[in-house]
């Protein structure tokens, strides 16, 4: 089965905690994303990766931090520098930039 | 920063009845893209249109796009209850930007 998947489905940190996201994704694609979606909002890019070793900031960029070692995954930490993590987390891939996104079921975010 | 916007925020109709979306935007375009997302899900891709397309079918979807309005406008025909869920639209400028999404509730 070709696909994106996110994990945990669920997570909870406790303030001043570091969170890793998981995000694999077994499509063969180069690009991969990070968005944010608040209740009832749009999706806010957090960072974007065209290729290994390489990512550029999205427009919320702070407070979190993304590797790309390998084409199939994309971490992003969520690290104690963001104030207000609490939210729903999406990760995407595509073939290339303007190409369509692939996205992954979603991991929720909840600081206890 | 939103490249796009849809119009209406929320849209309730009966079931059978058709829906229309509309997305607005900003600036020249690539190309744009409809995306829907049931609730607390992953968006998934519904259809993507050029810049050089004025309108698009995929089954009981249609999708125009008129450039010199920036405007596109997504219908769902002859609903169904399993439409409902939120409709984005997403434009490619220096990198992908998703609307805040249209709310669509179908009742059975």
């Amino acid at each position: 089965d070709g696909g994106i998947t996110q994990s945990p489905k669920y997570l909870f940190r406790k303030e001043g905690q570091n969170v890793t996201l998981s995000c694999e994704q077994n499509l063969n694609h180069d690009a991969m994303y990070w968005y944010r979606q608040d209740p009832g909002q749009g999706l806010r890019l957090i960072y974007y990766s065209q290729i290994v070793n390489d990512f550029q900031k999205g427009d919320i960029a702070e407070g979190y931090s993304v590797s790309r070692e390998k084409k199939e995954s994309f971490p992003l930490t969520v690290t104690s520098a963001q104030k207000n993590p609490t939210a729903f987390y999406l990760c995407a891939s595509s073939t290339g930039t303007v190409s369509t996104q692939y996205f992954g079921p979603g991991t929720r975010l909840t600081v206890l | 920063s939103q490249q796009g916007e849809e119009d209406p925020q929320a849209l309730s109709i009966q079931e059978g009845e058709n829906a229309t979306m509309n997305c607005s935007y900003k600036t020249s375009i690539n190309n744009l893209q409809w995306y829907r997302q049931n609730s607390g899900r992953g968006l998934v891709h519904l259809i993507l249109i050029r810049s050089n397309e004025r309108e698009k079918h995929s089954g009981r979807l249609r999708v125009t796009l008129d450039t010199s309005k920036k405007s596109s406008s997504l219908l769902i025909t002859a609903s169904r209850a399993a439409d409902t869920a939120s409709y984005f639209c997403a434009t490619y400028v220096n990198d992908m930007r998703f609307g805040a999404g249209t709310r669509l509730t179908v009742k059975p």
